[in-house]
């Protein structure tokens, strides 16, 4: 079975600060890992995603996300924030299969 | 290149009434699947569909519920008799082959049952 736990139901961050979002996973097979944003009142955004390789995966709007299967963690940092990055993320994890297991969301609001 | 439609964005139904939510999926695009997410909560898989035939449906509650996704227009979630607690966000994606490569969501249907 997977699971996807994200710790920290709400993250704030002044803009122009490291913005870090925890994800760790639980998986019996290698893990297929994902983080989508959603803006209010839309659909879910691919931010980037890991399935085998480079363990460092870079995604859109400046964000990346480092797979640590020693930790079996996968968490998202952008080195500045921005305003338009407040948000609510939701980290998941897939076996390679269609059913992914998705996280309960962090919500990030960004300081001025 | 349109991405995933789903229609309407807002759906409001009385209790015991049908509702009926579409998806479009990507040009080129045969594999659908729904997901549902509850108030604070992560999504979670309902159902997966190709044309004619639904593949896993291992999400969908037992009762009242049912999808297809025809040969010809979109996919369809259909909720019989609808009570408060299917209120929710019904999202869709769709992928041209297996999901290993991420899924494209719609920008989801938001049910409220009154």
């Amino acid at each position: 079975a997977q699971s996807v736990t994200q710790l920290g139901s709400h993250v704030s961050v002044s803009e122009g600060a490291l913005v870090l979002l925890r994800c760790n996973y639980s998986s019996s097979v290698p893990p297929y890992l994902f983080w989508y944003v959603q803006y209010p009142n839309q659909g879910l955004q691919l931010l980037l995603k890991y399935t085998t390789g480079a363990t460092l995966v870079k995604g859109i709007n400046g964000f990346e996300a480092e797979f640590k299967k020693s930790e079996t963690s996968f968490h998202l940092t952008k080195p500045s924030a921005h305003m338009s990055d407040a948000a609510e993320y939701f980290c998941a994890v897939s076996s390679g299969t269609y059913k992914y297991i998705f996280g309960t969301g962090t919500r990030l609001k960004v300081l001025a | 290149n349109a991405g995933v439609m789903q229609n309407p964005r807002h759906l409001v139904r009385r209790r015991g009434q049908e509702a009926r939510l579409r998806c479009s999926p990507m040009k080129g695009h045969s594999h659908v699947y729904w997901y549902r997410q509850l108030p604070e909560e992560g999504l979670k898989f309902m159902v997966y569909l190709q044309k004619e035939n639904i593949i896993d449906e291992s999400g969908m509650p037992k009762e009242r519920f049912s999808a297809e996704f025809p040969k010809e227009g979109p996919s369809i979630l259909r909720i019989q008799q609808v009570v408060r607690g299917d209120s929710a966000a019904y999202f869709c994606a769709s992928s041209p082959e297996g999901p290993q490569y991420g899924y494209t969501f719609g920008s989801g249907t938001r049910l409220t049952v009154v």
